[in-house]
């Protein structure tokens, strides 16, 4: 299996301004995943960040807005930037582990609420 | 890309009600999930299961590959089940994985 840290774990921030949460995960991976979960809704993949490389944005998910950093195996730093009401939502981290990477673990996720 | 139904949307039982949440993805997978996500918004992985049946405890879930849907059953449920179930899928082990939109789940003592 896979641990998979996350901070902040919640956070309260103003229109306009940005916010970056950080993932750490206990074991070497090749690829991170970046989810959100709008209030009531499913999860919705954002990006998947590969160690050395640009980050894959998913359809509707752009580089400015969601900038990703992944400086090594275990880290990566997902950016909610220029935020708006609408980026209200809880963000999640993800990796593969177990044998065969089968399972696909998660972060506790950060809860984000946009004034 | 894959389609994934879930139902039902909604599930009210009573404490010791036993309960079947269905899984219908719209093309070939090789790697299937269920996670319970629980009132703090924690996933919890439940069975990996692209095929074949697996049990544990009083979870216990069946996947049909070739009929493309997968079943979770709970039987005597509990208050702590409460929460929502999540099915998804994905093509390859360590790929982009596909959610269904869950299920909600209340167990009422």
């Amino acid at each position: 299996s896979a641990v998979i840290s996350q901070k902040p774990s919640r956070d309260i921030c103003q229109r306009g301004t940005s916010l970056t949460i950080q993932c750490q995960v206990d074991s070497q991976v090749t690829m991170m995943f970046w989810y959100r979960q709008q209030p009531g809704q499913s999860l919705t993949l954002i990006a998947t960040a590969n160690q050395g490389s640009e980050a894959t944005y998913e359809s509707g998910f752009v580089i400015d807005k969601f900038p990703i950093s992944r400086p090594n195996l275990t880290f990566s730093t997902l950016t909610v930037s220029n935020m708006s009401p609408e980026d209200s939502s809880i963000y999640l981290c993800s990796a593969w582990a177990g044998e065969g990477y089968n399972e696909q673990f998660f972060g506790p996720g950060t809860r984000l609420t946009v004034l | 890309g894959i389609q994934v139904e879930q139902s039902p949307p909604d599930l009210i039982l009573q404490e010791g009600a036993n309960s079947t949440l269905r899984c219908n993805f719209s093309d070939s997978v090789n790697n299937l999930q269920w996670f319970h996500q629980n009132p703090w918004g924690q996933l919890i992985n439940l069975f990996y299961i692209p095929s074949g049946t697996k049990q544990n405890g009083r979870l216990s879930a069946t996947t049909v590959a070739t009929e493309r849907y997968s079943l979770l059953y709970i039987s005597s449920s509990q208050t702590t089940d409460s929460g929502v179930y999540f099915c998804a899928v994905a093509r390859t082990n360590a790929g982009k994985s596909t959610f269904g939109d869950g299920t909600t789940l209340t167990v009422k003592p």
